[in-house]
């Protein structure tokens, strides 16, 4: 079993979609929840950081950590087609914050 | 200003052969990472460079896999001997430090083909 577990999708939605992504994890002691995202051909960049459960908004995302359920999620809300790429959660230790454990990824298709 | 880069983009070997992958990371940074994404799988960590530290090569996957980043800038990635499993995509990553909350930024990444 992987440490993160992501549902790699394809996920196809409509302009104007809410979309949820998500992933669980095993490891208890993972403090740290980021998301990326990759475009096509692209390396991946960073989209929300959080580090306690709880919420994390930033414009149309927003982040949600469940450390008691280990289940992290991403919100979009007004989802576009520019919001098409691959989706990747990561998550790291407290001891080891730059060595980051991967989802495979959740690859999301707006559809104008 | 500009970001991380890697070459070449992509790179057809014959099984056997070795492999040497480069990473140019952000000016100032001083942590780099290597990182590999095989389809289906997500990205995992292979080495990390932190300033003048030894190296944490806790994820490189045998004794094929080597790096070695030269005056804390440039580093290379040395596949020896490659395998048809060896064919991914290798991903290269840099940040300014490596305490929390730092952010990683990724290179295009170098596309590795094995035949």
């Amino acid at each position: 079993q992987k440490e993160v577990e992501q549902d790699p999708g394809p996920l196809s939605v409509p302009e104007g979609a809410i979309v949820s992504l998500n992933c669980t994890y095993s490891n208890s002691a993972f403090q740290y929840f980021m998301w990326y995202r990759q475009y096509s051909r692209k390396g991946p960049e960073l989209l929300m950081y959080t580090y306690s459960s709880g919420n994390k908004e930033d414009g149309r995302f927003t982040a949600q950590v469940d450390k008691s359920s280990k289940y992290i999620s991403l919100f979009i809300r007004d989802s576009q087609p520019s919001d098409s790429a691959t989706y990747l959660c990561a998550m790291s230790l407290a001891g080891a914050t730059n060595k980051l454990i991967f989802g495979t990824g959740t690859l999301l298709a707006v559809q104008p | 200003g500009a970001g991380v880069s890697q070459s070449p983009s992509n790179k057809v070997t014959e099984k056997g052969k070795d492999v040497e992958l480069r990473c140019d990371p952000i000016s100032g940074h001083t942590a780099l990472y290597w990182y590999r994404q095989s389809l289906g799988q997500g990205l995992e960590f292979l080495i990390y460079f932190q300033g003048n530290s030894a190296p944490d090569k806790s994820g490189l996957p045998s004794d094929r896999f080597s790096a070695e980043r030269t005056g804390g800038s440039v580093s290379t990635l040395t596949i020896q001997r490659t395998q048809q499993e060896d064919s991914a995509v290798y991903l290269c990553a840099s940040s300014f430090g490596s305490g929390v909350g730092e952010t990683q930024y990724f290179g295009p990444g170098t596309r590795l083909l094995v035949l």
